[in-house]
């Protein structure tokens, strides 16, 4: 089945040690997202990629990188977590309608444990 | 700016009652809507959409109707079950400002049986 994998699903980093997760597709849309929720809040977009066009959120802290290094995959790097960075993470993905992004469709999201 | 609101939670139903979920959004171009559910743990899950006015949206029992006259996508479900506890997110999709979606704030639901 077609479908968007984050891993790991837990993940536990300890103040200031960098960290990645990773999202992969098999829907091969042209769009992905990362976001950050936290307590059943509104998902929070981070960034996106519109094929190898990156777009970043305006308030989205520079501790916060992405990478996509092909259409498949896509990695969020978080350079020196704080606590107040532990959150689920969801990564989605989305095609491309009348040159619009369509349905965006979500990963299981990563938990990750700032200790 | 666009913007998603919804009915404040929690909302607590027993098991065989009709569940609606409020929304309304405020949008400047000609959205899509959607409905998300998450479960607990889980990422969201489309449960379902409507890209114009005086479209349904149904998939499980659940379904919105698109109203452009009063601004709303409002979630209705005739019988709820205890599998339908979780947390509903409405959003819409602006046409006119690209790819990214603007989300509600989420109704949790629990359905006791």
């Amino acid at each position: 089945d077609a479908m968007v994998i984050q891993n790991p699903r837990y993940q536990v980093t300890q103040f200031g040690k960098p960290v990645t997760l990773s999202c992969s597709q098999t829907l091969n849309h042209n769009v992905m997202y990362w976001y950050q929720q936290k307590s059943s809040q509104a998902p929070k977009l981070l960034f996106h990629y519109y094929d190898k066009d990156f777009n970043n959120e305006a308030d989205t802290p520079d501790n916060f990188q992405s990478r996509r290094p092909n259409t498949s995959f896509c990695f969020l790097d978080i350079r020196s977590p704080g606590l107040g960075d532990a959150a689920m993470y969801l990564c989605a993905t989305s095609g491309i309608q009348g040159g619009v992004a369509d349905t965006q469709y979500f990963g299981p999201g990563t938990r990750l444990t700032v200790l | 700016g666009d913007s998603v609101t919804q009915m404040e939670g929690p909302v607590t139903l027993s098991e065989e009652a009709f569940l609606t979920i409020n929304c309304t959004y405020t949008a400047t171009g000609y959205p899509s809507l959607f409905w998300y559910v998450q479960y607990p743990g889980e990422g969201l899950q489309l449960l379902l959409k409507a890209t114009k006015a005086d479209d349904k949206g149904s998939n499980k029992g659940f379904e919105a109707t698109y109203r452009k006259e009063t601004t709303s996508f409002h979630l209705e479900k005739g019988s709820v079950q205890v599998s339908d506890s979780a947390v509903y997110f409405c959003a819409l999709s602006d046409r006119s400002y690209g790819q990214n979606f603007v989300f509600g704030p989420g109704t949790r639901l629990s359905v006791l049986p």
